[in-house]
């Protein structure tokens, strides 16, 4: 199984520019989340999904927009990147709460995203 | 949401038992506790969780505090592998939000 798949793994942007990140899982997961992680800092929830056909704003969501294309599939957009925005990002997947809560989560690669 | 606290930084020295503490003190009834640890430059990965009991698994053993309001990651013998970040996180049973915080950076000694 390949997990958790991001694309792409690199990019540099100009500000202004837009792009999405893309996220699929093949684990039949429920819930899917974005995180960004700066320099020597911890990750922070941008937006997650928890069931298809619903996302949710998580610490950090100015700037970004978010779509559940299906269930296996979890885009991240920068409608208009900013320096700010320079982060690595990462997806996950998981079972939903209730009582799969003890399931754990799936992280993919990570996106290095530089905006210049 | 129920948040927790490490220290940012241990130090152990290789094949010594390294202890990382973490405190939760608004744990609810109903909150798994899960350690995750992100080596460098790749996602973070599972390591170990557990609810109320004491957990082992070939990684690592989860000491629960009987309060439930603080665990310990317990690494037998670390080696220069187990050089990584190293988050506790707590899994509600309802809402699905995971907060990471930012860890605590183990380095080992050879």
């Amino acid at each position: 199984n390949a997990g958790v798949t991001q694309t792409p793994k690199f990019q540099v942007l100009k500000t202004g520019q837009s792009m999405t990140l893309q996220c699929a899982q093949d684990m039949n997961h429920n819930s899917m989340y974005w995180y960004r992680q700066d320099p020597g800092m911890g990750l922070r929830l941008i937006y997650y999904s928890a069931s298809e056909g619903t996302t949710d704003k998580g610490e950090v969501p100015n700037g970004y927009n978010v779509s559940r294309l299906n269930k296996r599939e979890f885009s991240l957009r920068l409608e208009s990147a900013a320096p700010s925005q320079t982060s690595v990002y990462f997806c996950a997947s998981t079972w939903a709460a209730g009582a799969s809560s003890g399931n754990t989560i799936y992280f993919g690669e990570g996106s290095w995203l530089t905006v210049v | 949401d129920a948040k927790t606290t490490q220290p940012n930084s241990m130090e152990s020295n290789e094949e010594e038992p390294v202890h990382l503490p973490c405190n939760h003190s608004t744990i609810s009834g109903t909150d798994y506790i899960h350690w995750y640890r992100q080596l460098p430059s790749q996602g973070p990965e599972y390591v170990i969780h557990g609810l109320t009991s004491n957990v082992n698994n070939r990684m690592a053993s989860l000491a629960i505090a009987e309060d439930r309001k603080s665990s310990t990651l317990i690494l037998h013998r670390a080696t220069l592998r187990d050089a990584a970040v190293y988050y506790c996180i707590l899994r509600a049973n309802t809402g699905n939000q995971f907060y990471f915080g930012t860890g605590t950076s183990l380095t080992v000694i050879p």
